[in-house]
């Protein structure tokens, strides 16, 4: 399997609701990051934790990390229709930059 | 913000036919870029590095025959797809690393808007 899995596959909520999706890591990691792609897009960067933080936040997103358990959670508070996109956590490989890709979460948020 | 500009955004054409995608840096020097392929539902897999002056790094079981990156300046990177085929088909995607930082990994990429690629 991949490094950076994330579960849920897909996420179907209404607006206003949270929406919580996971990921998880095999090898020990600089920093995880976040990323958001809408359908037919590039993808834009959301967030960036580094391996000492515990939690962060930007606007209604909350990103925490546990290395102990190799994984990571993004929660977006107080959904809108414009969240829909999927969503990807991705880890560095190398000192380069060079990104691994989770699986994605596909949000759907309906009004 | 850093902004990372890929065209074209579709393309249809025929098999057999060599396809060029650019990425270009708008507003900074990128000395390395990133080449994904997406397919559908799917995530995105690195194809290649790309490093500026220098020859491609690619990933294992990507022919560098068939997909060609020339990085020629600091604010352009080419992927050429050679012959394309119908199982070519798929999203390409670029991305630069974030400039002027020392620490490459501790920092986010920019991304193209990604180029359709279809081949009949």
């Amino acid at each position: 399997s991949q490094q950076g899995e994330e579960d849920p596959q897909a996420l179907s909520i209404q607006e206003g609701e949270n929406a919580t999706m996971n990921c998880s890591y095999k090898t020990s990691i600089n920093n995880l990051q976040w990323y958001r792609q809408n359908s037919g897009r590039g993808l834009v960067h959301l967030i960036l934790i580094r391996s000492n933080e515990r939690e962060k936040h930007s606007g209604r997103l909350r990103v925490t990390l546990d290395t102990s358990k190799k994984s990571s959670s993004l929660l977006i508070t107080a959904s809108r229709a414009a969240d829909t996109a999927s969503y990807f956590c991705a880890t560095v490989l190398n000192s380069w930059g060079k990104l691994q890709f989770g699986a994605g979460t596909q949000v759907v948020v309906t009004p | 913000g850093a902004v990372v500009s890929q065209h074209p955004s579709r393309v249809i054409c025929k098999s057999g036919t060599s396809v060029k995608i650019e990425c270009r840096s708008l507003d900074f020097q990128a000395t390395t870029m990133f080449w994904y392929r997406q397919f559908p539902k799917q995530s995105l897999m690195l194809m290649a590095t790309s490093n500026e002056g220098s020859k491609a790094t690619y990933e294992q079981g990507v022919e560098k025959d068939k997909f060609l990156i020339n990085h020629a300046s600091l604010t352009l990177s080419t992927l050429t797809v050679t012959s394309a085929h119908p199982e070519d088909s798929s999203f390409y995607i670029c991305s630069a690393r974030d400039p002027g930082q020392v620490i490459y990994s501790n920092q986010p990429q920019h991304f193209g808007d990604g180029t359709r690629l279809s081949i009949l």
